[in-house]
């Protein structure tokens, strides 16, 4: 059952502290994706890897986001300081990369971050 | 800037009722996508809609799309309540499966 993993599921930490999310993405995948969700924003994309490579990281805040793939089943998501405003439910997604007219991105359960 | 906007925001049906939700995009593009999220949980992908008047069906759910008009709709027949969910278009203009911007979602309730 191929699905994509994401650790923390849940995580409260305290305002200025760093924040690590993981995902492994669905084996044999190449594209990686990072989405955050809140009520007031919906989902918006952060940054997308493909082959592990950064493509576009254009919706995530430089001075304190960071995202890499330290290797081909492991993305990582950090926060360094976090803040109150960054609580949100964080997932990440993966696609096969072919670019087959249906594919599409299979998503992971989220990490459900609150920043206090 | 790319705009996708959904309605209605929020539905509440009966049973057994038929609607439709709108999905209306600002910028052009070939593919369209609907995912189905339940509360507390992952997005889930229903449809992939390719090109002009496109249709899809599953089960209750059926998806077309219209992309001289911007338009994609979800209609629903014959509702049930195994059909609570929030439902999400998104629109991929790079034809990529990448760069997807997602609408505002609805919320649909189905109550007995």
């Amino acid at each position: 059952d191929a699905r994509v993993t994401q650790t923390p599921r849940h995580k409260v930490t305290e305002m200025g502290q760093e924040v690590t999310m993981r995902c492994q993405p669905i084996l044999g995948h190449n594209t990686v994706f990072w989405y955050r969700q809140t009520m007031m924003q919906g989902l918006e994309l952060l940054a997308y890897f493909r082959n592990r490579a950064p493509l576009d990281d254009s919706g995530m805040p430089k001075d304190r986001f960071s995202a890499e793939m330290p290797d081909a089943t492991l993305a990582t998501l950090k926060i360094q300081p976090s803040e109150p405003r960054d609580s949100a439910v964080y997932f990440c997604a993966s696609g096969p990369g072919t670019g087959a007219p249906e594919e599409t991105q299979y998503f992971g359960p989220g990490t459900r971050l609150l920043v206090l | 800037e790319l705009k996708v906007e959904q309605n209605p925001l929020f539905l509440s049906m009966q049973e057994g009722k038929n609607y439709t939700i709108y999905c209306n995009y600002s910028t052009t593009s070939d593919r369209l996508y609907w995912y189905r999220q339940d509360p507390g949980k992952s997005l889930e992908s229903l449809f992939v809609l390719l090109s002009n008047g496109a249709v899809k069906q599953e089960g209750r759910l059926m998806a077309s799309l219209d992309t001289k008009a911007r338009l994609s709709t979800l209609h629903i027949t014959a509702a049930v309540h195994d059909l609570s969910a929030t439902y999400f278009c998104a629109v991929d203009p790079t034809g990529t499966a990448s760069k997807l911007t997602f609408g505002t979602g609805t919320r649909l309730q189905v109550t007995l």
